[in-house]
């Protein structure tokens, strides 16, 4: 399968509890999004790499969201000290260029209790 | 501020009934226009891009299309399989990368 993946799929923690979730793109693809999905809502973005520059970030991505991409290659979104209103489905995507088709991962599932 | 606006929120149809959802859009300018499928519990699964008014595209029973204000998608006798909800996004000029979604048609297809 050579399209976008996630890991792990669904991570249930604890409120207070520091999450990690990895992104692998497609591989030729240089461009890498992520994005947030809530219950009956469609995915709101989060940042954008080109390479291993972070080139964008939304203001939905507080202080204790950071994420990465040291290589150019896969991609780590970090949550620090989780809050209930965290858990949603987060989604990464990738494009080989500007304007073109972002092609999604299956998603992961975050439950924080 | 752009906007996505999709309707109806659900359609249910019997199989073999065609239809049409819709996808209306505010942004300051429009770099381009996206479709989605996505299934429960699952990533959007990506179906056509438009870029410029006039423009269609088909893939078996969908057909998409774009005018300066809105986009329909167009189902043709669908069938049961064709169940998903439907995620409409654009991409807006201003040197911006993300794609701004709407909330989706959920679509239910009953045989």
């Amino acid at each position: 399968d050579t399209g976008v993946s996630q890991d792990p799929r669904h991570k249930i923690t604890k409120r207070g509890q520091n999450v990690t979730f990895r992104c692998d793109p497609i591989s030729e693809h240089n461009r890498l999004y992520w994005y947030r999905q809530t219950l009956g809502q469609g995915p709101e973005f989060l940042t954008y790499f080109q390479n291993e520059a972070q080139l964008e970030k939304s203001r939905l991505l507080s202080d204790r969201f950071s994420a990465e991409r040291p290589k150019g290659s896969f991609s780590t979104l970090e949550i620090q000290r989780t809050e209930q209103g965290d858990s949603a489905m987060y989604l990464c995507a990738s494009s080989p260029k500007s304007l073109n088709t972002q092609y999604f991962g299956p998603g992961t599932r975050l439950t924080v209790l | 501020e752009d906007q996505v606006t999709q309707s109806p929120e659900a359609l249910r149809l019997q199989e073999g009934e065609s239809s049409s959802l819709n996808c209306s859009y505010t942004v300051s300018g429009l770099r381009g226009l996206f479709w989605y499928r996505q299934d429960p519990g699952k990533g959007p699964e990506f179906l056509f891009t438009l870029y410029s008014a006039g423009e269609e595209k088909e893939k078996e029973r969908l057909k998409a299309t774009l005018t300066k204000k809105e986009s329909f998608l167009h189902i043709t006798a669908p069938k049961p399989e064709d169940s998903a909800t439907y995620l409409c996004a654009v991409a807006p000029q201003g040197g911006s990368e993300k794609l701004v979604f709407g909330k989706g048609t959920k679509l239910t297809v009953n045989p």
